[in-house]
């Protein structure tokens, strides 16, 4: 796999139900971040997690970080079809220097 | 409000002819980025600037150009060396550089070959 690689690529859900994104990683890191990207347009930073972290909170969003597994997960709590969007992890590695790295992202659709 | 505008939205290249894609950003922010994203992708780095006169190639800096002769501006060229240029690019800022900090991003320009 590769660094920030998301699952399930998709995902359709009903309004009002729950969304889980997974990402998993590969080697050691600073932070985690999410972002959302409307069709579109650009990126929207969500939430920042760092290493010695393991859950954070922002309104509807839930991010948890186990760095035993290398991996993270997105809740998303009764969701909207506003929340319909491709969302992205990204991995900022622990080499010192500049090097943050997305994954390819899972597109949300939520119907009405 | 602050934030990071990037002109134009759509852009169409002939064969061998160089374009130009802007990115200004209001943020004070040190630090800059281009991106390439293709259709179900996720973002490729092409070329990465910590300070003002001073940028790093990233992954895929083959074909594209930059400069940042200014703190607040970042454009890139997009040179006729680089063959597959259909793509939508984002630009992004942060604070600092070095992934610590959240990037913010434009709403992107899609270039495409007529």
């Amino acid at each position: 796999s590769q660094q920030g690689e998301e699952d399930p690529q998709a995902l359709s859900i009903q309004e009002g139900e729950n969304a889980t994104m997974n990402c998993s990683y590969k080697t050691s890191i600073n932070n985690l971040q999410w972002y959302r990207q409307n069709s579109g347009r650009g990126l929207v930073h969500l939430i920042l997690i760092r290493s010695n972290e393991r859950e954070k909170h922002s309104g509807r969003l839930r991010v948890t970080l186990d760095t035993s597994k290398k991996s993270s997960s997105l809740l998303i709590t009764a969701s909207r079809a506003a929340d319909t969007a491709s969302y992205f992890c990204a991995t900022a590695l622990n080499t010192g220097g500049f090097k943050t790295i997305f994954g390819a992202g899972t597109r949300l659709f939520v119907k009405a | 409000d602050g934030g990071i505008t990037q002109s134009p939205k759509y852009l169409f290249r002939k064969e061998g002819q160089n374009v130009t894609l802007s990115c200004e950003q209001n943020l004070n922010h040190d630090a800059m980025y281009w991106y390439r994203q293709d259709p179900g992708q996720g973002l490729r780095l092409i070329y990465y600037s910590q300070i003002v006169n001073d940028f790093q190639k990233g992954d895929i800096a083959e074909g594209y150009s930059v400069s940042r002769e200014k703190k607040e501006s970042f454009p890139l060229t997009v040179t006729s060396a680089q063959k597959n240029p259909t793509a939508f690019y984002l630009c992004a800022s942060s604070i600092v550089s070095g992934g610590y900090q959240p990037q913010h991003f434009g709403d992107g320009t899609r270039l495409s070959i007529l």
